[in-house]
């Protein structure tokens, strides 16, 4: 299986700060890349697809970017509902796998 | 609007199977997929298998291979995944979760990514 894996773990920002979490697959998965936020005790919720294709409803606030084995989310301006857990998602290869998770807080 | 409804918690022992529906609204089950992914305590979202819902065609993750069934009811546009065996590692919040492509015409074009998530469903193996 493909190994995703993000940086950082967790981070703490201020409103109004950009925001850079990283994900990296353990080899080439072209652009076939997906972002989630999940809050605690609700759905995982669809942000961006295909590295940088951001999902309809989702601020623009909101970008992805990166191919092959690189990838970023940012968050150009945070606001106080972005908090919670960002996951990164491979479907390149079967089967899917998800980065670890990365936690941002609201300072 | 498009809802994948989820039941609220299975207590289960040891042992055991639970089964959790997934109940699909607002759109044409039979055009879409459905992906099964756990969360565990401290662990990582975990992909464990899915199933086309118009061909019931499925396939499971090999590191579930031998113990999940995913199959589903057209009638009641629901999903279902069992887990069998259970053990406390199998204590998780079970998400199922569409898939962004369709079928039309005949025609499949899965996306392999989520674009609609139910709630979850939290089972807990516990003896």
């Amino acid at each position: 299986d493909i190994q995703m894996t993000q940086s950082p773990s967790t981070l703490s920002a201020s409103v109004g700060d950009r925001v850079i979490i990283t994900c990296r697959a353990s080899q080439s998965i072209s652009s076939w890349l997906a972002w989630y936020q999940q809050k605690p005790g609700k759905a995982p919720k669809l942000l961006i697809y295909d590295a940088s294709s951001l999902e309809s409803g989702i601020p623009s606030r909101f970008s992805g970017s990166g191919s092959g084995t690189e990838f970023t989310l940012t968050i150009s301006s945070l606001q106080p509902d972005d908090f919670g857990t960002y996951y990164c998602q491979q479907y390149n290869s079967y089967s899917w796998t998800f980065g670890q998770g990365t936690k941002v807080e609201i300072k | 609007q498009v809802q994948l409804v989820q039941s609220g918690a299975e207590v289960k022992k040891p042992g055991a199977s639970v089964k959790v529906p997934c109940k699909a609204s607002g759109y044409s089950f039979t055009r879409y997929a459905i992906h099964w992914v756990r969360l565990a305590p401290g662990q990582r979202l975990e992909w464990m298998g899915w199933i086309n819902a118009g061909s019931g065609s499925t396939k499971y993750s090999q590191k579930f291979q031998d113990r999940v069934t995913i199959t589903r009811d057209t009638s009641a546009t629901t999903a279902y995944m069992e887990l069998s065996s259970l053990r406390s590692e199998d204590t998780a919040v079970y998400f199922c979760a569409r898939d962004a492509g369709y079928c039309t015409g005949g025609s499949c074009s899965f996306y392999y990514y989520m674009d609609v998530w139910g709630k979850g469903t939290t089972v807990t193996v516990s003896s």
